[in-house]
């Protein structure tokens, strides 16, 4: 298994300012990923993120909006910039552990005013 | 049309009932189907892994992949207050790990 850690576990944040999200995982992992969950929407993959390189954006989502980081095999960041009230959601971070089985984080509320 | 379509609910149940939780799916290229619970403030964690068509029974869980009528089902025997939560469904297909989710049924059980 994996355990994942987050911070912030929530935060209000006013319009046109930036949150970077930490996601801490207990084991090292290969593969990465950031999540958005929106009230009664489905679980939406924003980017894969892969140590050593540039992350993987989804279609709709880029680098200028969501930069990420991951310099290690545990640890990721996923920073929401320029924020406006449609950016408010639950960013969920996400790994598959050694048994391929995929794991959650216990996600970052986030508020925008 | 989405990929996966979930009933939202809520879903209202009286404790020990049996609840049945459904998705369907548009991709036949999908071949794992899974079942995350989340509770609330909580992350999804993995309830049920199936791979193809099928039944899995794990304890009061039991998971049914219907590929020929692109249907999923999760049924839950003898019904828990612990047992509310969100129910999502996912699904990929081989070779990659790009899971597709469900929106989630919002499930609760009354004592």
């Amino acid at each position: 298994s994996a355990v994942i850690s987050q911070k912030p576990s929530r935060d209000i944040c006013q319009r046109g300012t930036s949150l970077t999200i930490q996601c801490q995982v207990d084991s090292q992992v290969t593969m990465m990923f950031w999540y958005r969950q929106q009230p009664g929407q489905s679980l939406t993959l924003i980017a894969t993120a892969n140590q050593g390189s540039e992350a993987t954006y989804e279609s709709g989502f880029v680098i200028d909006k969501f930069p990420i980081s991951r310099p290690n095999l545990t640890f990721s960041t996923l920073t929401v910039s320029n924020m406006s009230p449609e950016d408010s959601s639950i960013y969920l971070c996400s790994v598959v552990g050694q048994d391929y089985e995929q794991y959650f984080g216990p996600g970052t509320r986030l508020t925008v005013t | 049309q989405k990929e996966v379509e979930q009933d939202p609910g809520p879903l209202s149940v009286p404790e020990g009932a049996i609840v049945s939780l459904n998705c369907t799916y548009s991709n036949s290229a999908f071949q794992y189907f899974m079942w995350y619970r989340q509770y609330s403030r909580k992350g999804p964690e993995l309830l049920m892994y199936t791979y193809s068509s099928g039944n899995k029974e794990d304890g009061r869980f039991t998971a049914q992949v219907d590929k020929s009528s692109k249907y999923i089902s999760l049924f839950i025997r003898d019904s828990q207050p612990s047992d509310s939560a969100t129910y999502l469904c996912a699904m990929k297909g081989g070779g990659g790990f790009k899971t597709i989710f469900g929106a989630g049924t919002r499930l609760f059980v009354k004592a």
